[in-house]
């Protein structure tokens, strides 16, 4: 049972513009959030986190919010760069299960020139 | 610099056959991961370690075999039982209860039965 979902599996936008990469939980008993960008063949590089007792946390361009409520998580990336392009999966660990994460399918996103 | 290190980078193994994938981390992590990717697919665990000499089975750990003796190393062996061993295993590293700017991954091996 997918607890982590991320429901758009690809998004496209321009350079310069912002991306917004969303996320749903099921779980109450996930602690941290986290984002990851990975490309093919290579192991994901963490991107930015946020606590569940937190609603926004903000590292340059990125931007994450939280929603506790309604079990929903965002990534805000503004300006969009063509270098952002790659698959983007949303994480949540789980301090029942050693903190492992469980991971979304992720969304790949494409910025274009 | 410290990192965690997965070899070999592409595997391939006759149907039947176990196979151990290697995975080290210089980090002094306390915790390590074994997760698999497959196509169109989140990355699902496998087995996660908190500390030496112990191990949890996590979501997909049928045909899958871990031991933990050392702090550094967390090998995956992929026995005959695993029906459908094809994908990519990333190995992951955390500190302790794992830290809030994440956890650390290696490069991942690709598994391919022939």
């Amino acid at each position: 049972d997918q607890q982590v979902k991320q429901n758009s599996p690809s998004l496209s936008v321009q350079e310069g513009r912002i991306s917004i990469l969303n996320c749903d939980y099921t779980n109450s008993m996930f602690d941290y959030f986290l984002w990851y960008k990975k490309y093919p063949a290579e192991g994901p590089t963490f991107l930015i986190s946020i606590s569940s007792i937190k609603d926004k946390n903000e590292d340059g361009r990125f931007t994450v919010f939280l929603n506790k409520s309604a079990k929903h998580l965002s990534l805000h990336i503004v300006p969009s760069q063509p270098g952002d392009s790659a698959v983007y999966f949303c994480a949540a660990r789980n301090s029942n299960s050693g903190y492992a994460l469980n991971f979304g399918k992720g969304t790949s996103l494409l910025v274009t020139p | 610099d410290g990192g965690i290190t997965q070899s070999p980078k592409y595997l391939f193994r006759k149907e039947g056959q176990n196979v151990t994938l290697s995975c080290e981390q210089n980090l002094n992590h306390d915790a390590m991961y074994w997760y698999r990717q497959d196509p169109g697919q989140g990355l699902r665990l496998i087995y996660y370690s908190q500390i030496v000499n112990d191990f949890q089975k996590g979501d997909i750990a049928e045909g899958y075999s871990v031991s933990r003796e050392k702090k550094e190393s967390f090998p995956l062996t992929v026995t005959s039982a695993q029906k459908n061993p094809t994908a990519f295993y990333l190995c992951a590293s955390s500190k302790g209860q794992g830290v809030a700017y994440g956890y650390t991954f290696g490069s991942g091996t690709r598994l391919t039965v022939v």
